[in-house]
């Protein structure tokens, strides 16, 4: 069974200071990885997706996550933060692509002016 | 964008009561819905997997008698907590898919906070 494991519970940044959240996962084949954000009052919104290819992928909102096999890692990573930038980020590993997605517990991004 | 919407947002409930939840899909068809527990500081857990039609596939250590979710239409999936009790007290997300292949993209909603007294 797949598992995400999400080091960071809380992380706090400086506004216009870069930003990179780790993510290390467990699965026996080539995995679908995720990232999405949760902010609150809303749902879940998929910032990018890896699922072959490329090992960088390129998001939305300026965010990017690499994904290292020997590492069994996806980090996400944004150069400069903004405030809205503020929410829960969720990293996320599928077995049968999104339909049986696990998700970590989450990484609460506070960033201060 | 695909949106989904869950209603209601919020709600308590006395313990022994029955709550249902709806999850609709607003512009788009849903032939897969899904239905997540989230525990505080915890991740989402997926319960459940419906499509349109077909009666839900549940995870292992989930009551499905318990958790009853019908997925009556393609824009529609409802999930109602029978007898509940302080312990199902959690949030309760959903979320949609177009589809049922292996890339296609899951739209949540905005989750049900639920109280049971």
């Amino acid at each position: 069974a797949q598992s995400v494991t999400q080091p960071d519970i809380h992380i706090t940044v400086s506004e216009g200071a870069s930003l990179e959240l780790r993510c290390n996962y467990s699965y026996g084949a080539t995995p679908y990885l995720f990232w999405y954000v949760q902010s609150p009052g809303q749902g879940l919104q998929l910032l990018l997706k890896y699922f072959s290819g490329d090992t960088l992928v390129q998001g939305i909102k300026g965010f990017e996550a690499e994904f290292k096999r020997s590492q069994s890692s996806f980090n996400l990573r944004k150069p400069s933060v903004h405030w809205s930038d503020a929410a829960e980020y969720f990293c996320a590993v599928g077995a049968g692509g999104y339909q049986k997605v696990t998700f970590g517990t989450g990484t609460k991004l506070q960033v201060i002016p | 964008g695909a949106v989904v919407s869950q209603h209601p947002s919020r709600v308590i409930c006395k313990s022994g009561t029955s709550v249902k939840i709806e999850c609709r899909s607003l512009d788009f068809q849903a032939t897969t819905m899904f239905w997540y527990r989230q525990f505080p500081k915890q991740s989402l857990m997926l319960m459940a997997t419906s499509n349109e039609g077909s009666k839900a596939t549940y995870e292992q250590g989930v009551e499905k008698d318990k958790f009853l979710i019908n997925h009556a239409s393609l824009t529609l999936s409802t999930l109602t907590v029978t007898s509940a009790h302080p312990e199902d007290s959690s949030f309760y997300i959903c979320s949609a898919s177009p589809g049922t292949g292996v890339q296609e993209t899951q739209y949540f909603g905005p989750g049900t906070r639920l109280l049971v007294l």
